[in-house]
């Protein structure tokens, strides 16, 4: 499975940027990056993906290395409707309709008022 | 709302017991997937279904079967339940293809195993 490493927790302010960072040294060419957090007492919700290029959108931004071992999401302005568990998957495929999701711990954020 | 909805919500069984999870996919996704979410750890990949079969499984024994229906609503059913076992149970749908984007997941079932 490929793996992830991202740190155990991160703590920021609100309404600053969060720089979440994950290495993944063994991506492979087919792997997608997948971003996705986790609320107490939910299922966890999507965040962002990406190939190569950077991606944004309406809750993040994605930077992706040049030589994809490692990624950072990025949220623009922290709130504190942000804190969570933040999992930054490999998204595995072997072909046709064959993929799946390896999640590790994640890195949970605290953002503070 | 992401659509998925899962139920029951909470539930207790016995050890040796037989448990079936059920899943409702969100309109129009004809791949559904099954996570295993220990107290405290990310979700495990239990197994995915598309049209009906299974095409990709994590490192789950026998007794974690499933099923998908042709309105692509899923089964999860667990025998010979374990104290192991009690976890979140996490169903989550997609459209298939590589390229294909978001998993929307449900809300869970929380099954404890006494």
């Amino acid at each position: 499975d490929a793996k992830t490493t991202q740190p155990n927790s991160m703590e920021s302010n609100e309404e600053e940027p969060v720089h979440l960072p994950c290495n993944h040294s063994t991506i492979s060419g087919t792997d997608y990056i997948h971003w996705y957090r986790q609320l107490p007492s939910q299922g966890p919700e999507y965040v962002i993906h990406g190939l190569t290029s950077n991606v944004n959108n309406r809750m993040a931004s994605l930077a992706i290395a040049e030589d994809r071992k490692s990624s950072t999401l990025i949220l623009h302005r922290a709130t504190l409707r942000d804190a969570a568990v933040y999992y930054c998957i490999l998204r595995e495929w072997s072909g046709g309709s064959n993929y799946k999701l390896t999640f590790g711990k994640g890195t949970l954020l605290t953002v503070n008022p | 709302e992401t659509g998925v909805t899962q139920s029951p919500t909470h539930l207790i069984k016995t050890r040796g017991q037989q448990v079936t999870l059920r899943c409702s996919s969100q309109s129009g996704h004809n791949t559904v997937s099954w996570y295993q979410q220990a107290l405290g750890q990310g979700p495990q990949f239990i197994f995915q279904y598309y049209r009906e079969e299974e095409n990709g499984r994590g490192n789950f024994p026998p007794r974690f079967s499933g099923l998908q229906f042709p309105n692509y609503s899923s089964e999860l059913n667990v025998n010979a339940l374990e104290l192991d076992d009690s976890a979140l149970y996490l169903c989550a749908s997609s459209l298939a293809g590589a390229r294909a984007g978001e998993l929307f997941f449900g809300e869970g079932s929380r099954l404890t195993v006494l």
